[in-house]
């Protein structure tokens, strides 16, 4: 069965620190990937995802991500994270073509804490 | 903009009583699914519809239904609500038609459901 794992479940860094948040996924198949984020109280918004094409992908908020297909990757990066307090990351995955396409496989989630 | 919209941000249900939370999107989506988000397992997908009256279960479907009578519109239904069914829900949709150019997925705010 197909799987996302993220390896970090609690990050705290400091305001301007750069952020790597890792996210390894479990198919050999063609997939998309997403990055989603979700701040207390709110819903989740999408950050970024990758279809095709370059592999680096830049999204909303100053992140970007690189999808390392032969490592099973698609690691979150920031150089400098802003105070925002704690919000959570979720790293998803869809298997392309398959029947159920659309349904969106999750990891567990990584809370990063930024202080001021 | 894509809208969903869940009807119920926070409710608190009893033990044994029958709970309906209802979701709508304004898109003309054709798949519409139902997660529920608990700490430390990220989202886990409860069910999905790919079109009216079409459903299929996800990863955790035992406790739960669901019912799509028209295209904007998936319930999701406790028979007998338990204590471990308190959780945050999330409803989403995405297009079909929309696949081969980068099929994304709209959540609704969630809904926050307490068993006493």
């Amino acid at each position: 069965a197909q799987s996302v794992s993220q390896h970090n479940h609690h990050v705290i860094l400091s305001e301007a620190a750069s952020l790597e948040l890792g996210c390894n996924y479990s198919y050999g198949g063609t997939v998309n990937l997403f990055w989603y984020v979700q701040y207390p109280g709110q819903h989740l918004q999408l950050l970024l995802k990758y279809f095709s094409g370059d592999p680096l992908v830049k999204g909303i908020k100053g992140f970007e991500a690189e999808f390392i297909k032969s490592k099973f990757s698609f690691n979150l990066r920031k150089p400098s994270v802003q105070w925002i307090g704690t919000a959570e990351y979720f790293c998803a995955v869809n298997v392309r073509g398959s029947s159920n396409t659309g349904k969106l496989i999750f990891g567990q989630g990584t809370t990063l804490q930024v202080k001021p | 903009d894509v809208k969903v919209t869940q009807s119920s941000r926070y409710l608190v249900k009893r033990t044994g009583e029958k709970v309906f939370l209802e979701c709508v999107q304004d898109m003309d989506h054709e798949n519409m699914f139902w997660y529920r988000q608990d700490p430390g397992l990220g989202l886990r997908l409860i069910y999905f519809s790919y079109d009216v009256k079409m459903k299929e279960k996800g990863d955790i479907p035992e406790g739960y239904s669901v019912s799509r009578e028209k295209k904007e519109r998936f319930s999701l239904i406790l028979e007998s609500a338990s204590t471990n069914q308190t959780s945050m829900y999330l409803c989403a949709s995405s297009s079909t038609r929309r696949l081969l150019t980068g099929n994304t997925i709209y959540f609704g705010e969630g809904s926050w459901l307490t068993v006493v």
